[in-house]
């Protein structure tokens, strides 16, 4: 069965910083990736996707996510982050026989 | 409607009474999800619809769980004999699967529930 790992549950940084989530997949087949975004009290809605072509994919508000096949990784990134970036990340990977599998999310805390 | 729709958005209930949640997919979705998210916790899978093929029910905790879907679209979710343990926001989701398999999962804004 597919599995998403995603090590830091919590990664509190200062605004301004840069930021690097990690996610990391079990998959020997071709398998679509995906990063969501829930922000408190609201549902999950859609960062960014890789579905094939560029490893490096940018989503909205300035994240970004490169796919590496060789380390079954897809790690988000961003260079500098707002107070309003406080949210909970989840990766997700979309296998062969179009099942979604997410991992456990990680809460990113911004401070002042 | 525009998007994939949950009801209630609230439920309070009484330890072992039933509950039911509704999901209406977006139209022409033919992928539905349901997932659990407890306080301070990711999401938990609990069962999957894909067209016409069995539902895959691997998460489903226990047998006080079930899930339909009618006519392919809307779901319901009934939890029987509800336990506090059961408190939580329950999750929808859907998404249309092409043959390329890339279809973006779109979420409800769940129900809540609470089990007192």
């Amino acid at each position: 069965a597919q599995s998403v790992t995603q090590l830091d549950s919590q990664v509190p940084v200062f605004e301004e910083a840069p930021v690097e989530l990690r996610c990391n997949y079990s998959s020997s087949v071709s398998v679509y990736l995906f990063w969501y975004v829930q922000y408190p009290n609201q549902g999950l809605q859609l960062l960014l996707k890789y579905l094939s072509g560029s490893t490096l994919v940018k989503g909205i508000n300035g994240f970004e996510a490169e796919f590496n096949k060789s380390q079954t990784s897809f790690h988000l990134r961003k260079p500098s982050v707002h107070i309003s970036d406080t949210a909970e990340y989840f990766c997700a990977v979309l296998n062969n026989f179009n099942k979604f599998y997410f991992g456990s999310g990680t809460k990113l805390n911004v401070k002042p | 409607g525009a998007g994939v729709s949950q009801s209630p958005s609230n439920k309070v209930t009484e330890k072992g009474k039933d509950v039911e949640l509704r999901c209406d997919p977006i139209s022409g979705h033919t992928a539905l999800y349901w997932y659990r998210q407890s306080l301070g916790q990711g999401l938990e899978f609990l069962i999957y619809f894909q067209g016409n093929s069995a539902p895959d029910k691997s998460g489903l905790p226990s047998d006080r769980f079930s899930a339909e879907r009618t006519g392919g679209s809307v779901s319901t979710l009934t939890i029987q004999r509800t336990q506090q343990e059961d408190s939580a926001v329950y999750l929808c989701a859907s998404s249309f699967t092409s043959g390329a398999g890339n279809g973006e999962l779109f979420f409800g804004e769940g129900s809540r529930l609470t089990v007192l």
